[in-house]
This record gives structure tokens, sequence and C-alpha cells, in this order.
């Protein structure tokens, strides 16, 4: 089946700190990838749809400038979040999909805490 | 509006019971897909099955069935004979539209405990 490999899966990091987040597509090729972000005990809000070779599409109330993403190959895409503040910390989540009926493949997620 | 709604913040299940979770959804898109994934503790999401808008049958996957009412806009999911590895955060999702580039609408979720 299709994996999406999400890495790092934890990052604990001091104010100010800029992060970076990959997700890739093991064994197929996503010309589309989300990313979410989850709260606690709350659902995934979509924060940015990622196209490869142009640029990401944000979600309303999301600061592209805050969070960047870049989608250089068909196979990975990357979140970094600018200047990290404690309030950025979350756990963040990517996917892509694989097919009109198939459903979106996630990574296994990454906790970010900043202290 | 929201497009997805479940109603049961939390729901408590025995070990070897069945148990139904329940999701509405809202579009006026002819061609839509329903999804639902299961989040443990850990938070990864694992898919657990698919519904198509044109789907004439239920979907079954193992111990997973999805009751499917087109009219009355639901997709619950059913569990027969419940694990306790079966606790945790259930979502259901839509897309909609054929576009597999289109993204997911989740809902709030349901967590779902088993008791031994």
């Amino acid at each position: 089946g299709a994996v999406v490999s999400q890495h790092p899966s934890r990052v604990i990091c001091k104010s100010g700190t800029s992060v970076k987040i990959e997700c890739r597509s093991l064994d197929f090729q996503a010309t589309t990838m989300f990313w979410y972000r989850q709260f606690p005990k709350q659902s995934l809000m979509l924060m940015a749809t990622s196209n490869e070779g142009s640029k990401a599409t944000y979600e309303q109330g999301v600061e592209k400038d805050k969070f960047l993403i870049n989608h250089a190959s068909l196979t990975l895409s990357t979140l970094t979040v600018t200047s990290a503040h404690p309030e950025d910390s979350s756990f963040y989540i990517c996917s892509a999909g694989t097919g009109a009926n198939q459903p979106q493949h996630f990574g296994d997620g990454t906790r970010l805490s900043i202290l | 509006a929201q497009k997805i709604t479940q109603t049961q913040p939390g729901m408590f299940v025995q070990e070897k019971e069945a148990v139904t979770l329940d999701c509405t959804y809202d579009t006026s898109d002819p061609s839509y897909g329903l999804f639902w994934y299961k989040q443990p503790s850990s938070g990864e999401m694992i898919f657990l099955i698919y519904q198509g808008s044109y789907d004439q049958q239920n979907a079954t996957e193992g111990r997973y069935s999805l009751n499917f009412q087109k009219a009355r806009k639901s997709a619950n999911l059913v569990i027969s004979a419940s694990q306790l590895g079966d606790s945790a955060m259930y979502f259901c999702a839509m897309r909609e539209g054929v576009n597999y580039g289109q993204n997911f609408v989740f809902g709030p979720g349901t967590r779902l405990s088993v008791l031994p």
C-alpha cells in the first residue's frame, strides 16, 4: 500500500528556532500533499495544500510567512515553522492521495514543542 | 455550516459487543467520498473504510462496516466484536468531487473507549 513518511516525529526546541518537517511519499508520486495541524482533543485542521512545482494554497487564517511550504519534487513536501513560539506547539501531520476513490495516506505526524 | 458532524464526543462499549459511531455530512456535490479513520493515542491516522456516493452497497472491511443512508446524508461506522485495541479517536471525513487532489474535511471526532 501507499506509504507516507514524515520526519521528525518529535521536536523540542527553544523559542525563535525555525523547524523543518519533511513529508515523503515512499512508493508513489504525489503532485499534491496536505498539511494539517491538530490541537489536543481536537480534529485535524487543514493548514495548506502543497502543490508540486508551484506555490502552496493556504487556508484562511494561516500565515504563509510563518509556515513555509516547499514541494520541490513529486515525492517530497516540507513545512518550515519559522521563528517558532510556544503557541506554535502542536501536532502537525501531512497526507497525500493516490487516486480518485482512494483514501488520503497520512504520515505519522510530528509533535512540535516550543519552550 | 459544518460539513461533517459527529454528535458523539465520547462512546463506551463493552468488549466483544458492537458499536455504531454516527456521522452526518452536508454537500451539494453529487460526487463525493466518505472515509473513516482511526487515530490511537500515538497520533497516526489509520484508514478504515471508504464509501463512494454512487456505491450501491454498504462498504465492509473486516469488522468495520459503513451504514450509508444517502437520503439522510449519514455514514455511520459500525464496529462489530469490539476489541480493547479499538479504543481510539475516530474521524469521519468527506472529499467532495472526484479529484484526489481535493482535500478532506474532517468531523470533530468520537473517542471510543472499549471496556474489558
